[in-house]
């Protein structure tokens, strides 16, 4: 098993750029969660998907950031323009709905600096 | 809105000793969770708590859930330079157990 995978691991943007970040959840999983993490605020939950629809995006920052989600095995997060306290890095999780609490299987992260 | 608090917020070990940290709210939760996050990876997660009392073990780890079930403690013993990390506690709110809030995380470092 892969696990998640997200693509790039770093970017490295200027301001005012659009930048998209993937995520390929681990195959089988029903449940796809962004998370942002920062020093100031720690982990935040954006935004998560049941079955490719969105459920919850009441923790996406403003309408410069957008997530969707094609298809069971793809999701993307994307922020425009973006703007240097975007920088942060980026979390996607992904988890299987069956018993009490159902975990979530993080990837690796991609680290966004905006310059 | 709902916050957990977790302390201390870092620490300095030596290799051998036993770590004690704790994260607190004022709110209820019917489940507690502890992760770990290695430098330049995402969290993982370590020990799922989900009725107040229980005392979990996994390994040297061990976590329990406070019987007011708005705190929860993790102790590490005999540490060992791979525990280095960020524990963080963390737990579903919302009604969704898919809705994780978290803590700000206990950064662990220890001395060879």
């Amino acid at each position: 098993d892969a696990g998640v995978i997200q693509s790039p691991r770093h970017e490295v943007t200027e301001m005012g750029q659009e930048v998209t970040l993937r995520c390929k959840p681990i195959s089988g999983h029903d449940y796809l969660f962004w998370y942002r993490q920062t020093m100031m605020r720690g982990l935040e939950l954006l935004i998560y998907f049941n079955n490719n629809v969105p459920i919850d995006d009441s923790g996406m920052p403003e309408d410069r950031f957008s997530a969707k989600m094609p298809n069971a095995s793809f999701s993307t997060l994307k922020i425009q323009p973006s703007e240097p306290r975007d920088s942060a890095v980026y979390f996607c999780a992904s988890s299987l709905m069956a018993g009490t609490y159902n975990e979530q299987f993080f990837g690796p992260g991609t680290r966004l600096t905006v310059l | 809105g709902q916050q957990l608090n977790q302390s201390p917020q870092s620490m300095f070990i030596q290799e051998g000793e036993d770590v004690s940290m704790n994260c607190t709210s004022s709110s209820i939760f019917n489940t507690w969770l502890w992760y770990k996050q290695d430098p330049g990876e995402g969290p993982v997660l370590l020990i799922a708590l989900y009725k107040a009392g229980e005392l979990t073990s996994n390994g040297r780890l061990t976590a329990q859930f406070g019987i007011t079930r708005k705190d929860s403690f993790l102790n590490i013993s005999a540490s060992i330079p791979s525990d280095v990390g960020i524990y963080f506690c963390a737990a579903p709110f919302g009604g969704s157990q898919g809705n994780l809030i978290f803590g700000k995380g206990t950064k662990l470092s220890v001395k060879p």
